[in-house]
């Protein structure tokens, strides 16, 4: 099983382009999510989604969109980035809703934002 | 609204020393699950544990042990002996039943000196 599978490992943007950040499980998990680790800051929630065609935001949404058109695919958009959005990116997956479940992360995408 | 806090930023112990890491939570409901991840320096995001509101038992695996008190809103996390490897940051999360987000706290960097 690869379990989550996040692309690309590292990026590096200017600022002002778009780019997706794309995440991949296996494991038919409904609930996945993307979180930012920024540093002193922790993990914070930007997207998530519990099943195909349902998204919501978390705590940091602003400047991100996402879609859930199929269940194993969560892509992560950035229209317009900024240097604000310099971070590492992880994508998870869990069999059921919120806490029901484990988190599976990916290994996660370094982004810097130029 | 969900709220987790680990106040140690950052602590340092001499090999084989216990350490204690600490954990309070803030949730209006009365379910709710909790846990803890592990990031070594590698980078990626390991799970250790996770525990419902209704399950107040300590629990012990290896040299870990966890002790969740519902009276102080507190989920520690005691390493017994602890080993250089266990150097990594450590994660306390929370979600409860209002929606479906896993919500971190900052983290704690614990260094393990040989």
């Amino acid at each position: 099983n690869a379990g989550v599978t996040q692309t690309p490992k590292f990026q590096v943007l200017k600022t002002g382009q778009s780019m997706t950040l794309q995440c991949a499980q296996d494991m038919n998990h409904e609930y996945m999510s993307w979180y930012r680790q920024d540093p002193g800051m922790g993990l914070r929630l930007i997207h998530y989604s519990v099943g195909a065609g349902i998204t919501d935001q978390g705590e940091v949404p602003n400047g991100y969109n996402v879609s859930r058109s199929t269940t194993e695919d969560f892509p992560l958009r950035l229209l317009s980035a900024a240097p604000s959005q310099t971070s590492v990116y992880f994508c998870a997956s869990s069999y059921s809703r919120g806490g029901f479940g484990e988190a599976f992360f990916g290994q996660g995408t370094r982004l810097t934002v130029v | 609204a969900q709220k987790v806090t680990q106040a140690q930023t950052e602590i340092s112990v001499v090999e084989k020393e216990d350490v204690t890491l600490d954990c309070v939570y803030e949730t209006r409901d009365t379910t709710y699950y909790l846990f803890w991840y592990k990031q070594p320096p590698s980078g990626e995001l390991v799970f250790l544990i996770r525990r419902n509101s209704f399950d107040e038992q300590n629990e012990i695996s290896g040299r870990y042990s966890w002790n969740f008190q519902k009276s102080t809103s507190s989920f520690n996390f005691t390493i017994t002996a602890s080993q250089v490897v266990d150097s990594a940051v450590y994660f306390c999360a929370l979600s409860d039943s209002t929606d479906d987000k896993i919500i971190f706290g900052k983290g704690t960097r614990l260094h393990i000196l040989p």
